[in-house]
């Protein structure tokens, strides 16, 4: 029970589909990220939000939308992929990044984009 | 740009041994994070450093910082197999704490 959850656990889609990844944490905290992690790369971060609003966006392409509605929950809608997008996406929070509080991860979702 | 890295990147130690892994990183900071992945697991936080000369310990991990030298380390002490792991430095520099950047990672297996 980490406490942050992301769905689905696995993901398959084409690169003409659309999808969304969701994350929602349970432990009140007031910024939520999506971090990328690729075979053989360090973990990439795509993008933050502290208090719903987004403070971070890592140059990611268009084709990735993140979305925060509230402090709990994060999506990331995913549109015309490409194969080199497939990856663990793993979603985080963090009570104070500015007081140093680390960050919380989900198990994440493993993307293929075929 | 903040580049971080970590050495070795691949760790292969006999039970009961002691090693440690460095994390060297080239801008000013005084925020760094190590965190452990289990195969197909999340990362899990295991220390958080926030000072010059900063000094964690939890069992048979210990870490420290060196802000000046701009170099973190992990020790491990009298390794056993349970520790076998990737272990992932991260840093997060002024004003931008929300923005960790992590090392490539070490992969940890301990032999008995």
């Amino acid at each position: 029970e980490t406490g942050v959850t992301q769905t689905p656990r696995h993901l398959v889609m084409g690169m003409t589909n659309k999808k969304s990844l969701k994350c929602e944490q349970h432990l009140g905290h007031n910024a939520m990220y999506w971090y990328k992690q690729s075979a053989k790369k360090p973990l990439e971060l795509m993008f933050v939000y502290n208090f719903k609003e987004q403070t971070e966006n890592n140059s990611v392409p268009s084709r990735f939308s993140p979305e925060c509605p509230n402090s709990s929950h994060l999506f990331l809608h995913l549109h015309t992929l490409q194969p080199e997008d497939s990856a663990l996406y793993l979603c985080a929070s963090s009570q104070d990044p500015g007081a140093g509080s680390p960050l919380h991860f989900g198990n994440g979702t493993r993307l293929t984009v075929t | 740009e903040l580049k971080v890295e970590q050495n070795p990147l691949f760790l292969s130690m006999q039970e009961g041994k002691n090693y440690t892994i460095y994390c060297n990183y080239s801008t000013t900071s005084d925020r760094l994070y190590w965190y452990r992945q289990d195969p197909g697991k999340s990362l899990e936080s295991l220390f958080v450093l926030l000072s010059n000369g900063a000094v964690k310990q939890e069992g048979r991990l210990m870490a420290s910082l060196d802000t000046k030298a701009r170099l973190s380390t992990l020790h491990i002490t009298a390794a056993v197999h349970d520790l076998s792991a990737t272990y992932f430095c991260a840093v997060a520099t002024t004003p931008s704490y929300g923005k960790l950047t992590f090392g490539q990672g070490t992969i940890l297996t301990v032999h008995p």
